[in-house]
């Protein structure tokens, strides 16, 4: 069964860092580009950040460029998305999701940034 | 960027009846390899979405067969040809066919009247 479990979410004031995990199992992990969408309070999906299974290219949104960084460790299924100088409005539930083409979504964990 | 837009916002269907919700593109979504990759989503209340129709128009594994999807170029449609209570949901589109800037549309909830 393919599954994506999140963890690292949490509480942090504005100007803070978190780093958000996701382990993949149940597929071929280094064969896939892995993205990572956002969701805040009330609000619908937002593409965050993208990084190839071909050459290990990154791509963000622009709201987030500059800021985030997402990087992948094929021996461990594991992809990472380091968040720094975080806004209240990066305050949102952060899914991990296999492929470009989204077919598989962990259950997310939830960042709130807030003094 | 490619701006996805949904419509209606909101959508009360009684059951047993059709729903339509409508994605529009504001540029094409034919990739040069001739495909498009337009998908659709569910996500019911509380849960992580679940993808239903990928490339326009081929189910996902374990989708019922009410729910199709159709359209072409810059215009697509998710059709649900009589809705269930447990399609209560937010419904969204999204393109990949200019990756890697990945879009969503902004989301169509359904509702039962």
């Amino acid at each position: 069964e393919v599954q994506l479990l999140e963890s690292g979410g949490g509480l942090v004031q504005p100007g803070g860092s978190l780093r958000l995990s996701c382990e993949a199992s149940g597929f071929m992990f280094s064969r896939f580009d892995m993205t990572w969408v956002r969701q805040g309070p009330g609000m619908g999906l937002e593409w965050v950040s993208l990084i190839s299974a071909t050459d290990g290219s990154t791509h963000y949104a622009d709201s987030v460029k500059g800021r985030f960084i997402i990087s992948r460790d094929n021996s461990k299924n594991t992809l990472s998305l380091q968040m720094n100088s975080l806004r209240v409005e990066d305050t949102a539930v952060y899914y991990c999701v296999k492929g470009a083409w989204a077919d598989v979504w962990g259950q997310g964990t939830t960042v709130t940034v807030s003094s | 960027d490619v701006v996805m837009t949904q419509s209606p916002l909101s959508l009360p269907v009684t059951l047993g009846q059709p729903a339509s919700i409508s994605c529009r593109s504001s540029q094409s979504l034919v990739h040069s390899d001739g495909n498009t990759y337009l998908n659709w989503f569910q996500q019911r209340p509380g849960q992580s979405p679940r993808r239903l129709i990928y490339m326009v128009s081929n189910r996902d594994s374990g989708v019922p067969d009410r729910f199709s999807g159709s359209g072409s170029g810059t215009d697509f449609t998710l059709k649900i040809s009589r809705v269930e209570a447990e399609d209560v949901g937010i419904y969204y589109c999204m393109q990949a066919t200019h990756w890697p800037l990945l879009t969503f549309g902004g989301g169509t909830k359904v509702e039962i009247k």
